[in-house]
């Protein structure tokens, strides 16, 4: 089946720098991926819709410049968190969707970011 | 707009007892359902789905019927396993069109003791 693999499982970084998260789907196309925010007591948050070749869409309150989304190819979109703050703290989930049609979503193992 | 709400948790069972999680929808379309779950420390995985009313979803034991009379997809399990403890997301997702935005439930821990 599809897989979608995401990279760092977790990352700690100091407040002020950024920190890069990738999404890649390992065996599909995909056209559109999912960012989220995974907050505790599990709530996901939709962060932004990525297609590839385009800008990505933000939901709103989250913030484009701090939330940097490229989806340069069908097969990668990376999640940039720059100038992460203690707040930015969180689980991160990516998701994608073949350009098969299937609409069926599937997560990356999430990434774990702790700013210090 | 569209939404889903779920029971809230933490549920805590024995094992070997019933389960039930329900899951409720709004949907201005014909949105397919859908069951994820997520294991400590990891991604979500799809547990399973249905996408038309009376279909009915299964995998590893678990199933949901599709009821667009109730606009439910309520997650059921005869017998839980201390390998189920997990939280479990119901979601739905309008159309069949690639980069349909999905909308999920707030999730539901379910805790199994042996």
């Amino acid at each position: 089946g599809a897989v979608v693999s995401q990279h760092p499982s977790r990352v700690i970084c100091k407040s002020g720098t950024s920190v890069k998260i990738e999404c890649r789907s390992l065996d599909f196309q995909a056209t559109t991926m999912f960012w989220y925010r995974q907050f505790p007591k599990q709530s996901l948050m939709l962060m932004a819709t990525s297609n590839e070749g385009s800008k990505a869409t933000y939901e709103q309150g989250v913030e484009k410049d701090k939330f940097l989304i490229n989806h340069a190819s069908l097969t990668l979109s990376t999640l940039t968190v720059t100038s992460a703050h203690p707040e930015d703290s969180s689980f991160y989930i990516c998701s994608a969707t073949s350009s098969s049609g299937a609409n069926v979503l599937t997560f990356g193992a999430g990434s774990r970011l702790t700013v210090l | 707009g569209d939404s889903v709400t779920q029971m809230e948790g933490p549920v805590t069972l024995s094992e070997e007892a019933f389960l039930t999680i329900n899951c409720t929808y709004t949907a201005t379309g014909y949105p397919s359902l859908f069951w994820y779950v997520q294991y400590p420390g990891e991604g979500l995985q799809l547990l399973l789905k249905a996408t038309k009313a009376d279909d009915k979803g299964s995998n590893k034991g678990f199933e949901a019927t599709y009821r667009k009379e109730t606009t439910s997809f309520h997650l059921e399990k005869g017998s839980v396993q201390v390998s189920d403890s997990a939280v479990y997301f119901c979601a739905l997702s309008e159309g069949f069109s690639v980069g349909n935005q999905f909308y999920f439930g707030t999730g539901t821990s379910l805790t199994v003791i042996p």
